[in-house]
């Protein structure tokens, strides 16, 4: 069972491009979250939802931004792609206190 | 800012007992700690959690000291299949956000 999909699991974009990463979960967990890692760095926050509609930034924000308009849906949309932003990206769904998350495989995005 | 401090790295033999130690002086009285493992090339997978009282799942135990300063991460029979990066962490009070450190490089010897 696949509760979070991420899409696509690789993406090669040139500097300046707009990219949009889609993450899907099956089940109907209110917090959704992005995170990207990069190596030295682990893995850092970059939006996350709390419902539809309902979001808020991470702790690396600049130049990402993000929609939610299904509770099953969580987009991150990088604007203006730039070489700093070629990263590992994961999704990840759950929590409210006690509960574990779960993460996506991964986007693997390269920007030249 | 993780708020945890865990070692950069341990190793262990395949079928020993590990005991991966994480430091979280400055818990609040509502701050989960929390764990998960990344395998090499895929997502983080959640492990444990606890807020005060130890913890046991078919993966591991959880120990947390009685001052909850500091939790150990107990995998029984260490196998090649959990060499990972270990990750401790708390959930801040109130906080859905899970503020993830470098974590524990997990080495495990056959």
């Amino acid at each position: 069972d696949a509760g979070i999909t991420q899409s696509p699991r690789h993406k090669v974009t040139e500097t300046g491009t707009p990219v949009t990463l889609r993450c899907h979960q099956t089940e109907n967990h209110r917090y959704m979250y992005w995170y990207r890692q990069d190596p030295g760095h682990g893995l850092r926050l970059i939006h996350y939802s709390y419902g539809v509609k309902d979001t808020d930034k991470g702790e690396v924000s600049d130049g990402y931004s993000v929609s939610r308009s299904k509770t099953e849906d969580f987009l991150l949309t990088l604007e203006s792609a730039t070489s700093s932003q070629t990263s590992v990206y994961f999704c990840a769904n759950g929590g409210q206190g006690a509960a574990g998350y779960t993460f996506g495989s991964g986007t693997r995005l390269t920007v030249v | 800012d993780a708020k945890t401090t865990q070692p950069n790295s341990m190793e262990s033999n395949e079928e020993e007992p590990v005991h991966l130690p994480c430091n979280h002086s400055t818990i609040s009285g509502t701050d989960y700690i929390h764990w998960y493992r990344q395998l090499p090339s895929q997502g983080p997978e959640y492990v444990i959690h606890g807020l005060t009282s130890n913890v046991n799942n078919r993966m591991a135990s959880l120990a947390i000291a009685e001052d909850r300063k500091s939790s150990t991460l107990i995998l029984h029979r260490a196998t090649l299949r959990d060499a990972a990066v270990y990750y401790c962490i708390r959930s801040q009070g109130g906080s859905e956000k899970l503020v993830f450190g470098k974590g524990t490089k997990l080495t495990v010897n056959p």
